[in-house]
């Protein structure tokens, strides 16, 4: 079965500055997507960012950008120019085999203060 | 495209009584799937339905959860003699088809079991 970890329940972050959230998984298979998606208070879940696994390449949305390091299972969200607006719970997600339905991680809660 | 849509938002019923919660995905999409959240938890996959057929099924789906997809488009989901333990958030996600197509998430049903 896939795991999903999320080890930081909080982070804090002041505006404009750069935060780092981290997620690992556990997994056999070999190709694969990662997700990262945002549950801001009382609203619906959306997909941030991304992630093919047979891509070397980091994949990024704008201020949203991941460090992938396959070999260690590690798939870390940076955001940059953090603004209060990105306050939301962040959850890393991974298919299930099949490519069916998402595991997700526990979620890390965002802070953003001026 | 409106968006994933759940009806109720809330529902608060007393114990041992059923409840019915309905999804209406976006319409081009085929897949469509339920998730359950507890507080502090990310979102537990349901079942997940491609088109009609109802392909897989959680072990957290027991014999009082029942869900339907009778002709493809919108989905309900049942649950028969209620218990504390069932409140949490139902979230609807629908997608289209492939690995790397991502889910979008509805509002969600709020479920309080008094």
């Amino acid at each position: 079965a896939q795991t999903v970890t999320q080890s930081q329940p909080e982070m804090s972050v002041q505006e404009a500055e750069t935060v780092t959230l981290s997620c690992t998984y556990d997994t056999s298979e070999s190709d694969y997507y990662l997700f990262w998606y945002k549950q801001p208070p009382s609203r619906q879940m959306i997909l941030v960012i991304r992630q093919e696994a047979y891509k070397q390449q980091n994949a990024t949305e704008n201020r949203f950008s991941v460090n992938f390091q396959k070999a260690a299972k590690s798939f870390s969200l940076k955001i940059s120019d953090s603004q209060l607006g990105d306050a939301a719970m962040y959850f890393c997600a991974f298919p299930n085999s099949g490519y069916s339905t998402l595991t997700f991680g526990k979620g890390t809660m965002l802070l953003v203060s001026p | 495209d409106t968006g994933v849509s759940q009806n109720p938002r809330h529902k608060i019923t007393k114990r041992g009584q059923n409840v019915t919660f309905r999804c209406d995905p976006i319409s081009e999409h085929n897949r469509l799937y339920w998730y359950r959240q507890t507080l502090g938890q990310g979102p537990e996959f349901l079942t997940y339905f491609q088109n009609e057929a109802q392909l897989e099924k959680s072990r957290l789906l027991s014999d009082r959860f029942s869900a339907e997809r009778p002709k493809g488009s919108f989905s309900t989901l049942e649950i028969q003699r209620t218990e504390q333990g069932d409140s949490a958030m139902y979230l609807c996600a629908s997608s289209l088809d492939g690995p790397n197509q991502p889910q979008h998430f509805g509002d969600g049903t709020r479920l309080s079991i008094l």
